[in-house]
């Protein structure tokens, strides 16, 4: 089992509020990221950092935010939260982010804005 | 264009039944393929890693095959468990970037019944 922690689990917001999505991992590892995922979809990587102050944009265009203040902790902000951002968002860090480098997801965050 | 394709799509089959995944890819240049268990509202869980040389790695009752020549893969599930139910994501990732891209499928939606 990964000690990877996502808070909170569920989040049902209405339109227009900011929110945090909250993701810390114990294993100390540099590599981090974030996925968005739908329903029967694939993952989408939206975000991620390969340590302290780095941060990148992924693939799938996000409107999010993220920071990397800390090695632990990668949290993920939106400023004004849409309908068109319901989903669950995954994060997941990694050792070494080299080519035999496995990802620990978390439980994820199911995200409804009304 | 870099894909995965999984099928089939969703499958039910009975407790302690035998069962087959499949995944196509067209990744270049590839590096490693991974098969991820995913539960109903959890983050994914890899079960196996093959490189290219790989063409067989268990895990298990989870067998996974490689054939690098025809980029595909299968994951073989023996003797099905009710907790096998879940989403089997096939994840390919490519040799060509720093960061290591993942692609994921979208899943096979295996339901055992008892």
């Amino acid at each position: 089992e990964a000690d990877i922690y996502q808070t909170p689990r569920y989040l049902v917001i209405g339109t227009g509020k900011k929110i945090t999505l909250e993701c810390s991992q114990t294993m100390g590892h540099d590599k981090m990221y974030w996925y968005q995922q739908d329903p029967g979809m694939e993952l989408h990587l939206i975000h991620y950092s390969y340590g302290v102050n780095s941060t990148e944009k992924g693939d799938l265009s996000s409107e999010s935010t993220v920071s990397r203040i800390r090695t632990e902790h990668f949290p993920l902000t939106l400023e004004s939260a849409r309908p068109s951002h319901t989903s669950q968002y995954l994060c997941a860090s990694s050792e070494f982010g080299g080519q035999g480098d496995t990802q620990y997801f978390g439980p994820g965050t199911r995200l409804t804005v009304l | 264009k870099n894909q995965v394709e999984q099928s089939p799509q969703s499958l039910i089959i009975l407790e302690g039944k035998n069962c087959t995944l499949q995944c196509n890819y067209t990744v270049s240049p590839f590096s490693n393929l991974r098969w991820y268990k995913q539960d109903t509202g959890r983050g994914p869980v890899s079960l196996t890693i093959m490189t290219f040389s790989e063409n067989t790695k268990s895990n298990g009752r989870y067998t996974a095959t490689l054939d690098a020549d025809t980029k595909q893969s299968s994951l073989h599930i023996t003797a099905s468990q009710l907790s096998d139910s879940a989403s089997y994501i096939c994840v390919v990732k490519d040799r060509g970037s720093t960061l290591g891209r993942l692609y994921f499928g979208r899943g096979t939606q295996l339901t055992v019944w008892p």
